[in-house]
């Protein structure tokens, strides 16, 4: 079934510990995000990626990286977690025209 | 920078009552404006959408217009069902080739039977 695949589904976190969410497409869609979702704000973009080996900074992008070595991985990396990045993180992906726009399940996060 | 303001909720309304939920944005230039919907425990999918003024979009008895005058594209449904019970988010893209979206807050509908 196409789509996007995220894992975990949820994980607990000790502060300090490092985290990589990992975020897996079919679709060979050239454009790939990351959100993250909390209660009251919205969902707000961390990183994108508009092709594989291209990334950059959405509006919260502190404390997270990225990689995209190809066209369907798009991990996400928590060095050295902090409480402030318990939310609920959620990967898309669209091709270039934006068409297409489909998000993962999510990943439940608390960092405690 | 862009932004999105949807009213605050939750809506409480019962089975077949009309709903309104307020979505206006501000951009520059000509953003494409979306709806989306996330049931509870699951991802975003998305309702509706439309691309440019005064085009209205729907879906599954769900309707919206894009207002340029108002900066607005209110969700609407002439009968809900106690299935549409879920957070609607609205959302802008900025059309200028990376497709990232602004939501708004979101705003969660109740209904009962």
């Amino acid at each position: 079934i196409a789509g996007i695949t995220q894992a975990p589904t949820s994980q607990i976190l000790a502060a300090g510990r490092r985290m990589t969410l990992r975020c897996t497409q079919d679709m060979r869609h050239n454009a790939m995000y990351w959100y993250r979702q909390d209660l009251g704000l919205g969902l707000r973009l961390i990183h994108y990626s508009n092709t594989a080996g291209t990334t950059g900074k959405g509006e919260v992008p502190d404390g997270y990286s990225v990689s995209r070595a190809n066209t369907d991985d798009f991990p996400l990396t928590l060095a050295s977690a902090v409480p402030s990045q318990t939310s609920v993180y959620f990967c898309a992906s669209s091709d270039s025209t934006g068409a297409g726009y489909t998000f993962g399940s999510g990943t439940r996060l608390t960092v405690v | 920078g862009d932004s999105v303001t949807q009213m605050e909720g939750p809506v409480t309304l019962s089975e077949e009552a009309f709903l309104t939920i307020n979505c206006t944005y501000t951009a520059t230039g000509y953003p494409s404006l979306f709806w989306y919907v996330q049931y509870p425990g699951e991802g975003l999918q998305l309702l509706l959408k439309a691309t440019k003024a005064d085009d209205k979009g729907s879906n599954k008895g769900f309707e919206a217009t894009y207002r340029k005058e108002t900066t607005s594209f209110h969700l609407e449904k002439g009968s809900v069902q106690v299935s549409d019970s879920a957070v609607y988010f609205c959302a802008l893209s900025d059309n200028t080739g990376f497709q990232k979206l602004v939501f708004g807050t979101g705003t969660r509908l109740l209904v009962s039977p």
